[in-house]
């Protein structure tokens, strides 16, 4: 059982806009930055959005991050059939004095 | 290029140990903290501590306190985690992952290695 609760799986057609939810509590989420990961099939994870919000170089600007109370979101608009991966959401978790995970949303795009 | 590089797939026996070794290139081991996180079949991820290269001092989760040891060997950017005792519930790809700092404080994992699969069966 992950800390973090994310959806098992999220589906889009290609041009469409999708969001992938995560919650946690006061001790993760809410008093630190979140990370999203993106895990292509086989492949290790690779940073997407740090600090709630932010794209390192690379990254096309189709994915967004926010963070709202005990709650991020992910955003990517203009789905494209490559995006097909999982997605891992992480904050620091105060009270456990670890990272913590969600536990990751498989994306399709039909 | 910077990089982690990994050692291969293991094969355990239950109640074995086992040593998973993470060549940093591209930068200087000892200049960020080292963490590990596993994955097991179709699972979420799983962070199990880090490392400072740097001191060598440790911090690992609960879980794992009492059967892993991550050290390091800085002469050859190497950092390195064994787990012992181990059971079927140990199978799984385990990561190391470089701890970057951001310029406001936030910290995130990049980059990963590529990941050992570690089987335990007997």
């Amino acid at each position: 059982q992950s800390v973090l609760t994310q959806p098992p799986s999220a589906s889009g057609t290609p041009g469409q806009r999708v969001t992938i939810s995560c919650s946690g509590g006061s001790s993760s989420i809410a008093s630190n930055t979140i990370n999203w990961y993106q895990q292509l099939p086989r492949m290790a994870p690779k940073v997407l959005i740090h600090s709630n919000d932010q794209r390192p170089s690379g990254v096309p600007d189709r994915f967004s991050g926010s963070k709202s109370g005990t709650s991020a979101s992910l955003a990517i608009s203009g789905l494209q059939s490559e995006d097909e991966a999982i997605y891992y959401c992480a904050a620091w978790d105060d009270s456990l004095n670890v990272w913590v995970f969600g536990g990751g949303t498989k994306l399709t795009v039909l | 290029q910077v990089q982690l590089v990994q050692s291969g797939a293991e094969v355990k026996k239950p109640g074995a140990s086992v040593r998973v070794s993470c060549k940093a290139s591209g930068y200087s081991l000892t200049g960020y903290y080292l963490y590990w996180i596993r994955q097991a079949p179709a699972q979420g991820l799983e962070c199990m501590g880090w490392i400072n290269p740097n001191s060598g001092d440790t911090n690992y989760a609960q879980k794992f306190q009492g059967r892993v040891t991550m050290t390091r060997d800085t002469s050859i950017m190497t950092a390195y985690m064994e787990l012992r005792r181990l059971t079927s519930d140990d199978t799984a790809v385990y990561y190391c992952a470089r701890e970057w700092l951001g310029p406001d404080g936030a910290v995130w994992f990049d980059p990963w290695g590529q990941g050992t699969l570690v089987t335990v069966s007997s």
